[in-house]
């Protein structure tokens, strides 16, 4: 089976830097992707990694690896709007992505 | 479209009742996913059709679940006998075409609640 492991929630202050995380056993992989939802909205995609290594997007950074069955998502210079609830979700070559339960951020200002 | 839309928005039925929620996916997307997301939970597969091959039925939680898709165009899911633990938000998602990760984009949701 496939199974996904996150942090519940972190709370972190305005301009500040925060990191989740996120470990995955999974029967096949080719890649881990992060979403973004804010209460009440839907599933907004963030990025994609296929590949050992950091990939970067403005304020945003994801990390992979692949031998750790590991990857984080990294928010910089945090804002207000960045409270929100962030998945982790594995591709395996089948069928749909296969999503963590979430980590909920919270901003304080 | 511009985006994936789905209809109805909130949907307040009894226990026992039959509900049928429809999706229109981005046009040109081939690949069409339904999830389930209950109050404060992760995104849960139910099921996921591409282009005219068979759909991967997976994820449904029992017979009472059924979806059909026409095409690559609209897809409905239907729940028979609604049960109060079928309450959620129901999403739907499509990509353009379900090689890596293609990125899905998801409609706002229908929100069944079941009484």
């Amino acid at each position: 089976g496939q199974s996904l492991e996150q942090p519940s929630e972190v709370t972190a202050v305005e301009g500040a830097i925060v990191q989740i995380n996120c470990t995955y056993q999974t029967s096949g992989f080719y890649g881990l992707s992060w979403y973004q939802q804010h209460d009440g909205g839907a599933p907004t995609f963030l990025s994609y990694n296929g590949l050992d290594g950091l990939e970067e997007t403005g304020r945003f950074s994801s990390f992979l690896s692949r031998s750790d069955s590991y990857g984080y998502l990294l928010l910089q210079e945090l804002q207000m709007k960045d409270s929100a609830s962030y998945f982790c979700a594995v591709y395996t070559g089948r069928r749909a992505l296969t999503f963590g339960s979430g980590t909920r951020l919270q901003v304080q200002p | 479209g511009a985006g994936v839309s789905q209809s109805p928005s909130n949907k307040v039925t009894e226990k026992g009742k039959d509900v049928e929620l429809r999706c229109d996916p981005i046009s040109g997307h081939t690949a069409l996913y339904w999830y389930r997301q209950r109050l404060g939970q992760g995104l849960e597969f139910l099921i996921y059709f591409q282009g005219n091959s068979a759909p991967d039925k997976s994820g449904l939680p029992s017979d009472r679940f059924s979806a059909e898709r026409t095409g690559e165009s609209v897809s409905t899911l239907t729940i028979q006998r609604t049960q109060q633990e079928d309450s959620a938000v129901y999403l739907c998602a499509s990509s353009l075409e379900p090689s890596r990760a293609d990125t899905q984009y998801f409609g706002p949701g229908t929100r069944l609640t079941v009484l």
